[in-house]
C-alpha cells in the first residue's frame, strides 16, 4: 500500500487560502489520492479525489504534481469551520477500497 | 436521505459484557464498513462488507463479529469487551459502483468506553 506524509499541525489565518502537503513517493499509476476531513470528532467527509491531473470543486483544489509523489490541497479563503484534521489517503485496491487512514493534518484556522 | 445513521450514541459497557452497534443506510449502498479510531490516532478498519451475506475481516478484527442480511444493516457485535476495545466506531458505507473513485459516507459515530 502507497503510505502518505502529512505535517501533523498547520495553522491558517481566516480568509487566507490554506495550503495542505502531502507525500506519496511510492504511489501506484493507478492508485488514486483522496481528501477526507474530519471535524471536531465527528465521522470524516469526502473533499475531492484525483488520479494525476488537478481538480476543483466547490469545496477545495487539488494539486498533483506531475510525478504524483505529492499533492496539495488548497482551501482557496479558509473560515472557522475549516478547522479539522484533513487526511491525505491513497485507495486500496483490496479491503473492499477501505480508506487507509494515517494521522492526519490537524489545521486551526485563527481570527 | 438519512444517510448512514449509528445507535447508539454512548455507551459504557463492563469488562466481559457484549453488545451491538448498529448500522443503517438509506442509500442502497452495496459496500459497507467498520472502523474505530483510538484518541489522536487515524481510523483503522475492523470489517468490511460487499454486498448482503458477504463480510470479510479488515485490519483489527479480533473481537469483533459483523453479519450483513440486508442490504441497509451493518450491525458490529462485541463479545467479551475489553478496555482494549474503547474507541470510537465509525460505520461508512459507499456505493461500490467504479470502485476506485467511489466515496464514502460516514455516520456520526458511536463512542465506547468498557470500565
Amino acid at each position: 500500500d502507497a503510505k502518505t506524509t502529512q505535517p501533523p499541525s498547520m495553522d491558517c489565518a481566516e480568509g487566507r487560502a490554506a495550503n495542505l502537503p502531502c507525500n506519496h513517493s511510492t504511489i501506484s499509476g493507478n492508485e488514486y489520492v483522496y481528501w477526507y476531513r474530519q471535524i471536531h470528532s465527528q465521522g470524516p467527509q469526502y473533499i475531492i479525489h484525483g488520479l494525476k491531473n488537478n481538480e476543483t470543486n466547490e469545496m477545495a483544489s487539488l494539486i498533483i504534481t506531475e510525478d504524483r509523489k505529492s499533492s496539495t490541497l488548497i482551501l482557496p479563503h479558509a473560515t472557522l469551520r475549516d478547522t479539522a484534521v484533513y487526511y491525505c489517503i491513497v485507495r486500496v485496491f483490496d479491503s473492499g477500497y477501505a480508506l487507509n487512514f494515517g494521522k492526519g493534518t490537524s489545521l486551526l484556522v485563527t481570527p | 436521505n438519512a444517510g448512514v445513521t449509528q445507535t447508539p450514541k454512548f455507551r459504557i459497557l463492563k469488562i466481559g459484557q457484549s453488545m451491538t452497534l448498529q448500522c443503517t443506510q438509506d442509500m442502497n449502498h452495496n459496500y459497507m464498513y467498520w472502523y474505530r479510531q483510538d484518541p489522536g490516532m487515524g481510523l483503522k478498519l475492523i470489517y468490511y462488507s460487499v454486498g448482503a451475506g458477504i463480510t470479510d475481516k479488515g485490519e483489527v478484527p479480533n473481537g469483533y463479529n459483523v453479519s450483513r442480511s440486508t442490504t441497509e444493516d451493518f450491525p458490529l457485535r462485541l463479545e467479551l469487551a475489553a478496555p482494549s476495545q474503547t474507541s470510537v466506531y465509525f460505520c461508512a458505507s459507499a456505493t461500490g459502483i467504479f470502485s476506485s473513485t467511489d466515496t464514502q459516507y460516514f455516520g456520526p459515530g458511536t463512542r465506547l468506553t468498557v470500565l
